[in-house]
């Protein structure tokens, strides 16, 4: 069965630092990648996704992820946090056959001044 | 173009009530669904609508739960009776065309339900 896992629960950051954020799935074919955001009292916005292709992936809001197959890894990077950052994270896997997307349990972004 | 909508933000209800949420999708998504996110976790699909028929309710309590999108717009998602377990936000979202995995999910800013 599909699954996703996002190791850090909660992570800090200083405004203007770079941050990464780890995801790891569990899929036996080539999985569709994808990372949400979720600011508080907001729906959940897509900030990129990963089919085939460029293991590098360029998102919204200068977000990037790659994809490692190597290490069943998906980990979001930004190289300067802004305040506005501040919200919680979601990795997702999806197949071509299940068509589902399962969301990891998310990771809480917080900044400081 | 306006996004996903849903009401109501908040709802309060006890035990054995019961509750009603109402989404309306993006104009056109063909594609609609409901996801439960119980604190600390990520959401969890309970169904999916592609128009007005159902592609996958397969984690749907459907002792307690019901949904329907009538006209393959509109969608309300009910409980009755609701459980503590059922307190959670229900998220809405839509997509514009078969609801493949590779086609992007519009989300709401759901509805969260806390029940007493």
């Amino acid at each position: 069965a599909q699954s996703v896992t996002q190791p850090d629960i909660h992570i800090t950051v200083s405004e203007g630092a770079s941050l990464e954020l780890r995801c790891n799935y569990s899929y036996g074919a080539t999985p569709y990648l994808f990372w949400y955001v979720q600011s508080p009292g907001q729906g959940l916005q897509l900030l990129l996704k990963y089919f085939s292709g460029d293991t590098l992936v360029q998102g919204i809001k200068g977000f990037e992820a790659e994809f490692k197959r190597s290490q069943s890894s998906f980990n979001l990077r930004k190289p300067s946090v802004h305040w506005s950052d501040a919200a919680e994270y979601f990795c997702a896997v999806a197949s071509y056959n299940t068509d589902k997307l399962i969301f990891g349990t998310g990771t809480r972004l917080q900044v400081f001044p | 173009e306006a996004g996903v909508a849903q009401s109501p933000r908040y709802k309060i209800i006890e035990k054995r009530q019961s509750v009603a949420f109402w989404c309306n999708p993006i104009s056109g998504h063909a594609t609609l669904y409901w996801y439960q996110q119980i604190l600390g976790q990520g959401p969890k699909l309970l169904i999916q609508f592609q128009n007005n028929g159902v592609v996958d309710d397969s984690q749907l309590p459907k002792d307690r739960f019901s949904a329907e999108r009538l006209k393959g717009v509109d969608s309300t998602l009910k409980i009755q009776p609701a459980k503590l377990e059922d307190s959670a936000v229900y998220l809405c979202a839509s997509s514009l065309d078969r609801g493949r995995s590779t086609d992007t999910q519009y989300f709401g800013p759901g509805t969260r339900l806390t029940v007493l």
